[in-house]
């Protein structure tokens, strides 16, 4: 099993649509969590950190459930300039005395006019 | 801003040849890593960095290797360039994780190798 899944998409949306991203991760030591975006040929970068009382940023609400080894990135009334991939980052502490950040694959979103 | 610079956005090699990726950080941040992206495959790491004249392997190191003689730059070097090392090179850097850090990645370099 991969460490960090996400469904691949692509998701296709129309503009206002609501989409709801998921994804799993398998380490149920996992310390902290970020959902990241990656615009066609740029570099990722983060959108927002995901806390265990959730988070809201704007249009953009991230959970997490420890119990479920689960994260998701909602989006509400979505923007053609959403278009995206989103990427879902777990850290963990590795062996030794570093931590050890995973990527997800990444799902991608097309919002449709 | 944090800024993480990279040497080139393209490079065309050839096979054989020895290639350096170069990545400064202007933030002093302890962590730098090299990724590499490829269609499919999502981002791997190749090897990672939490202090000076330190590095570790990550998923995909073969082939490669890395330097770091000053915390504000990490090198990837490729020791002869074979055709399957043609992808997009991310950088990265960040705080200490556990101190709440992320990752901020420079702008790639897409290299070819002919």
């Amino acid at each position: 099993r991969k460490e960090v899944e996400q469904d691949p998409g692509p998701f296709n949306v129309p503009e206002g649509a609501t989409v709801a991203f998921n994804c799993t991760y398998s380490n149920s030591a996992s310390q902290s969590f970020f959902w990241y975006r990656q615009d066609c040929r740029k570099e990722p970068k983060l959108l927002m950190s995901v806390y265990s009382s959730g988070n809201e940023d704007g249009r953009f609400t991230a959970q997490l459930n420890r119990a479920s080894q689960y994260i998701s990135l909602l989006i509400r009334d979505s923007k053609l300039s959403d278009s995206a991939t989103y990427l879902c980052v777990v850290n963990n502490r590795g062996s030794g005395s570093y931590d050890k950040v995973i990527f997800g694959p990444g799902t991608s979103l097309s919002v449709i006019p | 801003d944090v800024k993480v610079t990279q040497s080139s956005r393209y490079l065309v090699k050839r096979t054989g040849e020895k290639v350096f990726l170069e990545c400064v950080q202007d933030m002093d941040h302890e962590n730098m890593f090299w990724y590499r992206q490829d269609p499919g495959l999502g981002l791997r790491l190749i090897y990672f960095s939490y202090d000076v004249k330190m590095k570790e392997k990550g998923d995909i190191p073969e082939g490669y290797s890395v330097s770091r003689e000053k915390k504000e730059r990490f090198s990837l070097i490729l020791e002869s360039a074979s055709t399957n090392q043609t992808s997009m090179y991310l950088c990265a850097s960040s705080q200490a994780v556990l101190a709440g850090g992320w990752e901020f990645f420079g702008p790639g370099t897409r290299l070819t190798v002919l």
